[in-house]
C-alpha cells in the first residue's frame, strides 16, 4: 500500500525567515511527487513535481523540493516566506504503475507571522 | 497553465434534491478526469476516475449510484449528486489531465464547488 506522510500540521513561520515543509511517502513501487498549494476556497496549485533526474526540483514562487529516496522525502522548503505564502500545502504522490491513484498526504497549514 | 473551471461555484440545496457539478478544461483536451472530495481542513480524497467515453471508476467506499459520474467529451465532465443528504455537504474538486498522461500527474484543478445540503 501507498501512503503519503506530511509530519506537521501547522507550520508557524516568521516573514522572511526560511521554511521547511516535510513529506514522507510509503510505496512498494517508485512514486511520481508533488507539491500544491491550496489558498481558501479555492482549488489545488502545482508548486513543483518530481518525475525523474535532478533530485532538487525548483517550483513557483520561490519554493524548492529534494527528492531523497534513502530517507522516502520529498521536503518543501523556501529560504524567505511572504504574508502572502500563507495557505494549505499538500504533497501528493503518484504510484508510476497505476496513474489513477493519487493520493494526498493530510495537507500542512503555513502561517506567516509578522 | 492550462485551465479548469467548475460550475457551480457553490449551490445550496435542500436535502433529497439531486445536484449536477460540471467540470470544463478550457484550453486542452482532458482525456482523463478527477474527481476529489473534501472535507473542512482535512485532505482530498479521491472519488473516481473518469476516461472520456468510458466508465468511471470509483474508489472504494464511494457509493456509484449516489454519486454519478459523466465524461461525455473531451472538454467536459460531470459528477451528480443524487438525492444529496446533509453529510454529502462538502468541497468537491475536479483535476483534468491531457493525453501527456502521467507526465502530467493528476493534472490540473479546479477552483472547486462548495455543496451545502440544507
Amino acid at each position: 500500500a501507498q501512503s503519503v506522510t506530511q509530519l506537521d500540521s501547522q507550520v508557524p513561520v516568521f516573514e522572511e525567515a526560511p521554511v521547511e515543509l516535510r513529506c514522507n511517502y510509503s510505496s512498494s513501487v517508485s512514486v511520481y511527487l508533488f507539491w500544491y498549494v491550496q489558498y481558501p476556497n479555492q482549488g489545488l496549485q502545482l508548486l513543483l513535481k518530481y518525475l525523474s533526474g535532478s533530485t532538487l526540483v525548483k517550483g513557483i514562487n520561490g519554493f524548492e523540493a529534494e527528492f531523497n529516496k534513502s530517507q522516502t522525502s520529498f521536503h518543501l522548503r523556501k529560504p524567505s516566506v511572504h504574508i502572502s505564502d500563507t495557505a494549505e500545502y499538500f504533497c501528493a504522490g503518484v504510484p508510476m504503475n497505476r496513474d489513477d491513484k493519487i493520493i494526498f498526504g493530510k495537507g500542512t497549514r503555513l502561517h506567516i507571522l509578522p | 497553465g492550462a485551465v479548469v473551471s467548475q460550475h457551480p461555484s457553490w449551490v445550496i440545496c435542500k436535502s433529497g434534491t439531486s445536484v449536477k457539478i460540471e467540470c470544463r478544461s478550457l484550453d486542452f483536451q482532458a482525456t482523463t478526469m478527477f474527481w476529489y472530495r473534501q472535507f473542512p481542513k482535512q485532505s482530498l480524497m479521491l472519488m473516481a476516475t473518469s476516461n472520456e467515453g468510458s466508465k468511471a471508476t470509483y474508489e472504494q467506499g464511494v457509493e456509484k449510484d449516489k454519486f454519478l459520474i459523466n465524461h461525455a467529451s473531451l472538454t467536459l465532465s460531470t459528477l451528480t449528486v443524487t438525492s444529496a443528504h446533509p453529510e454529502d455537504s462538502s468541497f468537491y474538486i475536479c483535476s483534468a489531465r491531457d493525453a501527456r498522461g502521467l507526465a502530467g500527474g493528476p493534472g490540473f484543478f479546479g477552483p472547486g464547488t462548495r455543496l451545502t445540503v440544507l
